[in-house]
């Protein structure tokens, strides 16, 4: 059964920090994986897709890579805002399932001024 | 290109009333998935339906159902409502070779 960790669950930084999540996933036989933006109450947005046979995405600021070999994949956030305050969550979707995600429990992060 | 729409957007039901939730996937996608969402549990895999077969199926009741049709737009179903069914219900719509997930704004039940 696969199972998404990510850690820290809440991170606290200063405005204009470069900051690092993580994600880890027990089961590599994965099709993608992908990073999300939650806000308070709200569904869940996009921000980066990386498929199996990728090291990493870019998108502005956001740089997400993936190792599949050890589970892991990591969201590097350049140049923290305050706008980037949110849950930021990880899921990944396993090969022949569909399109099943799992995800993980998310990092609350708030970016102060 | 218009998102994946849900609604309502928030309802409140009694214990032991049913409920149905809908969602509208993107124009051309023909998976869509729905989760449930609560501070305890996180974001959990309730089902998923493909050109109106469901493909997947979570570890929840049988109270939960859902169904797609001919347009790919998607309802489900809670009946016999409990307070722990209470949670944001999120759909997801997803097309194309990369098969990557958009969601809806969510549904916001609240069982009382």
């Amino acid at each position: 059964k696969q199972e998404v960790t990510q850690i820290p669950a809440a991170l606290s930084v200063p405005e204009g920090e470069n900051l690092v999540l993580n994600c880890s996933f027990t089961d590599s036989a994965i099709y993608n994986l992908q990073w999300f933006r939650q806000d308070p109450g709200k569904g869940l947005t996009s921000l980066l897709l990386i498929q199996s046979s990728q090291r990493e995405q870019t998108s502005g600021r956001l740089n997400a890579s993936l190792d599949k070999s050890s589970g892991r994949s990591t969201l590097y956030i350049a140049a923290s805002q305050p706008g980037d305050s949110a849950t930021y969550l990880c899921a990944v979707l396993e090969r022949g399932g569909g399109n099943k995600l799992t995800f993980g429990t998310g990092t609350q992060l708030k970016v102060e001024l | 290109k218009a998102g994946v729409t849900q609604t309502p957007r928030y309802l409140i039901k009694t214990r032991g009333q049913q409920v149905t939730l809908s969602c509208s996937p993107i124009s051309g996608h023909r998976s869509v998935s729905w989760y449930q969402q609560t501070p305890g549990q996180g974001l959990q895999f309730l089902f998923e339906y493909f050109s109106e077969t469901q493909r997947n199926k979570g570890n929840f009741p049988g109270r939960f159902s859902g169904r797609q049709f001919s347009n790919s737009r998607s309802e489900m179903n809670v009946s016999t409502l409990e307070l722990g069914d209470s949670a944001l219900y999120l759909c997801a719509s997803s097309g194309g070779a990369s098969a990557e997930a958009f969601f809806g704004q969510g549904t916001r039940l609240t069982v009382v």
